[in-house]
């Protein structure tokens, strides 16, 4: 069955540092990922996607993220966070073209950015 | 354009109780999906909707089900409610026409169930 690990539960960052997220996802066949963002009694907020092409993506917000089909990792990027950036960052796949838009979730990443 | 809607935003029901909630898609969108978050299972899949036709369904017992109606809104049910089904029930929508699209996500209905 595919999923998707998002290995950091927590991180913390100083505002204007830069915030790296990890993504790992199982699966043989090319995904469709995603990353989104959730702030506190939130829905969630798409930041961006990757589905083919150029593999690093760029999203709102400032966000990036590079898809690395030999590490199965879409990682999430910001050069220089702001304060409004912390929140809880998920990271989604969706596999089946044609099967419907089921997208699997990793378990999240919570972001707290100090002063 | 108008986001996705969600109605109610808080819920509280007593366990054994049913309840229904609304969802109302962008504009266009003829794609619906719900999910349910909780603090220990995370984000899971529901079933989605096109087209009035449920198209793919996650791993949950019959008592949540749902239907779509022809304008694209989509109501779930959820019967005889247990204390586990407390949560932040999420809809989203989607331009699909059988592909894989971006979904766009209400801001959710908190159900407590007492």
């Amino acid at each position: 069955a595919q999923s998707v690990t998002q290995p950091d539960i927590h991180i913390t960052v100083s505002e204007g540092a830069s915030l790296e997220l990890r993504c790992n996802y199982s699966y043989g066949a090319t995904p469709y990922l995603f990353w989104y963002v959730q702030s506190p009694g939130q829905g969630l907020q798409l930041l961006l996607k990757y589905f083919s092409g150029d593999t690093l993506v760029q999203g709102i917000k400032g966000f990036e993220a590079e898809f690395k089909r030999s590490q199965s990792s879409f990682n999430l990027r910001k050069p220089s966070v702001h304060w409004s950036d912390a929140a809880e960052y998920f990271c989604a796949v969706a596999y089946s073209r044609g099967a419907g838009n089921k997208l699997t979730f990793g378990g999240g990443t919570r972001v707290l950015v100090k002063p | 354009k108008a986001g996705v809607t969600q109605t109610p935003r808080y819920l509280i029901k007593t366990r054994g109780q049913q309840v229904t909630l609304s969802c109302s898609p962008i504009s266009g969108h003829r794609s619906v999906s719900w999910y349910q978050q909780t603090p220990g299972q995370g984000l899971q899949f529901l079933f989605e909707y096109f087209s009035e036709t449920q198209r793919n369904k996650g791993n949950f017992p019959g008592r949540f089900s749902g239907r779509q109606f022809s304008n694209s809104r989509s109501e779930m049910n959820v019967s005889t409610l247990e204390l586990g089904d407390s949560a932040l029930y999420l809809c989203a929508s989607s331009l699909t026409q059988g592909g894989i699209y971006e979904q766009y996500f209400g801001p959710g209905t908190r159900l407590t169930v007492t």
